[in-house]
């Protein structure tokens, strides 16, 4: 099974907006990441946040972890039509001594000009 | 630096076929692994290795073998191929299952 799952599976905003996308996990985590992907290519790592960290910045990207709740959020803000993408985010479980990522079905964001 | 590199980018085999999926990289990362990435779906992990001659069974490892002699090249075979196996394949490289993953371009493979 999944541990990570994203939600809304689609999100569509105008240029400007700012899109907000929300991972939940199940079991306890080191460390998680976001990625995206662009069409037909492979994945870009975007940010990672640790298990002991609350919030994170990169740019415009806003992460923001609670491991009372396992989950996390993902912030783009003044978005851009080439932030059109899907985004993933991707966990490391404790049980498994962290060798290995699972990664959620993601979200398909759309941003229209 | 080329990064992670894979080939073939396309792939279409019979069911029954063998084949083998190359990925290399040149960042000296010691943590190699494999996804299948289906329509709709987040990546699934196949096998991965910490390290040269050391590799171990990720979600999904059934109908594909993996071997690691140098910390350059991660190859994936396909020993029998399914119609089952037609997904886009995905190698990925890093310093440690922990840390940045660096993805390969992708193979699509489509078993008939």
């Amino acid at each position: 099974s999944q541990q990570g799952e994203e939600d809304p599976q689609a999100l569509s905003i105008q240029e400007g907006e700012n899109a907000t996308m929300n991972c939940s996990y199940k079991t306890s985590i080191n460390n998680l990441q976001w990625y995206r992907q662009n069409s037909g290519r492979g994945l870009v790592h975007l940010i990672l946040i640790r298990s002991n960290e609350r919030e994170k910045h990169s740019g415009r990207l806003r992460v923001t972890l609670d491991t009372s709740k396992k989950s996390s959020s993902l912030l783009i803000t003044a978005s851009r039509a080439a932030d059109t993408a899907s985004y993933f985010c991707a966990t490391d479980a404790v049980e498994t001594s962290g060798s290995r990522l699972t990664f959620g079905e993601g979200t398909q964001l759309t941003v229209n000009p | 630096n080329a990064g992670v590199t894979q080939t073939p980018k396309f792939q279409v085999l019979k069911t029954g076929q063998s084949m083998t999926l190359q990925c290399a990289q040149d960042m000296n990362h010691e943590y190699m692994s494999w996804y299948r990435q289906d329509p709709g779906m987040g990546l699934r992990l196949i096998h991965y290795s910490v390290g040269a001659g050391i590799t171990d069974q990720g979600e999904v490892p059934n109908g594909y073998n993996v071997s690691r002699s140098t910390t350059e090249d991660f190859p994936l075979r396909l020993l029998s191929a399914a119609p089952s196996q037609t997904s886009v394949y995905f190698c990925a490289s890093s310093y440690g299952p922990l840390a940045e993953q660096f993805f390969g371009p992708g193979t699509r493979l489509t078993v008939l």
